[in-house]
């Protein structure tokens, strides 16, 4: 079964950075791009970057941009997320998600799909 | 820029056909997909590019998509339908959720 595992959350005070891991398994990691969706508790989904297969274009949410790196290295089959400069409105669930086959990216534009295998999450909780 | 726009709440009998809304400026011309959250769980896509399935998913899961509105439905609803149901597009290389529809089951 085509898995998706996400760890790296935590407590982390307003300012701080913090750094977020998915690994995959079960599928050709390195042909597919990858997102990372937020959600705040009880609230409503929040996209917030992507990376094509190779990572060689990334994409971001204007909320994140400029504070957050995706990244991924496809020989360990893992996607990252780097948080910086974390405010207290960056407190959510994270989830990585696989998208589909037919996402593509030309030039600084990114035609994604549907997100088909989502991580079970993890939380991230900005504090004082 | 570009907002997509649920319902909050549908609520519908069981065997029932419950219809969610995901209203956007011309979002027959986008493709649409379909996610289905249960509490404490992560979301599944249970449509995508407007009407497919994918593997797993009910045939009573269905979708629709044209004008300024696209659908999801399900028919013969059971109570384990009830959950949060989220549409998603993209529009400028950004990707974006709709607010989200609670489905209860009465």
């Amino acid at each position: 079964e085509v898995q998706l595992l996400e760890s790296g959350g935590g407590l982390v005070q307003p300012g701080g950075s913090l750094r977020l891991s998915c690994e995959a398994s079960r599928f050709a990691f390195s042909n597919f791009a990858m997102s990372w969706v937020r959600q705040t508790p009880g609230k409503g989904l929040e996209w917030v970057s992507a990376i094509s297969g190779g990572g060689s274009a990334t994409f971001y949410a204007d909320s994140v941009k400029g504070r957050f790196t995706i990244s991924r290295d496809n020989s360990k089959n893992t996607l990252y997320l780097q948080l910086s400069t974390l405010r207290v409105d960056d407190t959510a669930i994270y989830y990585c998600a696989k998208d589909s086959p037919r996402a593509f990216y030309s030039g600084s534009a990114y035609y994604g799909g549907a997100f088909d295998v989502w991580g079970r999450g993890t939380m991230v909780a900005v504090s004082s | 820029s570009y907002v997509l726009t649920q319902p909050p709440s549908v609520s519908v009998a069981p065997g029932q056909t419950a219809r969610i809304t995901c209203g956007g400026d011309n979002i027959g011309s986008k493709s649409v997909h379909w996610y289905q959250q249960k509490p404490g769980q992560a979301p599944v896509l249970v449509v995508f590019d407007d009407s497919a399935r994918p593997s797993g998913i009910p045939a009573r899961f269905s979708g629709s998509n044209s004008g300024d509105a696209a659908t999801l439905a399900i028919s013969r609803v059971e109570a384990g339908d009830e959950a949060d149901y989220y549409c998603h597009v993209w529009e400028s290389s950004t990707g974006l959720f709709g607010g989200g529809t609670r489905l209860t089951v009465l």
